[in-house]
């Protein structure tokens, strides 16, 4: 059963970039045809996706994002990571990493990870 | 973007009564060409990520109680939940997946 786990800085100061790492645990990050979403939750909000990478290391960001964002894949680690530059307050959020359910580029979500609260202040 | 609009945004139900969740697409989610509507519903409990409930607009996760069912085609969809439980208070979320970027409403908070 694949398990993820996010990872990085509670706090980033405005300007900054807020880096991310999703551990994928029970699975390979590999396998064929596997989506890897980070979404986030700004307090008391619905959740917005950020984007995916595909396992091949394709993306695709949501275009609201897409001057600032970076996802990539690190396979050696089976792990996927976000940075998402110039950030500022209305950044502060929780994020999620999350996998595609289904092995295709239509997807929903299912396993996420816990989620971890990232803060940007000064 | 495809927007989603959720209704009411808060919903009290008494124990053992039916709790009913809409949430209308700005755009239709049908794929006509496998009748398929693009859509998912999501449950979340305070501190937990997003429970993955139906998809498929209509198709019950493994696992969920039968209590819940989702319908709804086209840009109308409904997330019903029958005999509510204590257990079921939380906030629910569609969310479609017809087009990137993938969607989500902003959510109804079920109580009881």
């Amino acid at each position: 059963q694949v398990q993820l786990q996010e990872s990085g800085p509670g706090l980033v100061k405005p300007s900054q970039t807020l880096s991310l790492t999703c551990s994928v645990s029970g699975g390979s990050i590999n396998s064929t045809n596997s989506y890897w979403s980070w979404i986030r939750q700004p307090p008391g909000k619905g959740p917005e996706w950020i984007g995916y990478i595909f396992y091949s290391g394709y993306t695709n960001y949501n275009p609201s994002l897409k001057s600032r964002i970076t996802i990539s894949l690190d396979s050696s680690k089976n792990q996927f990571s976000l940075k998402l530059s110039s950030v500022t307050a209305a950044d502060t959020a929780v994020y999620f990493c999350a996998r595609g359910a289904v092995p295709a580029a239509n997807h929903w979500f299912d396993p996420w990870g816990q989620g971890t609260l990232v803060t940007v202040s000064s | 973007d495809v927007v989603m609009t959720q209704s009411p945004e808060f919903l009290a139900v008494s124990l053992g009564e039916r709790a009913t969740i809409n949430c209308k697409s700005s755009q239709s989610l049908l794929y006509t060409s496998i009748n398929k509507n693009y859509l998912a519903w999501y449950q979340q409990k305070p501190g937990q990520p997003p429970k993955l409930l139906i998809y498929w607009a209509s198709t019950r996760e493994s696992g969920v109680p039968d209590r819940f069912s989702g319908s709804g085609s086209g840009t109308d969809f409904t997330l019903t939940i029958n005999s509510l439980l204590a257990e079921d208070v939380a906030l629910y979320y569609c969310q479609q997946y017809y087009t990137t970027p993938w969607t989500f409403g902003q959510g109804t908070k079920v109580d009881i």
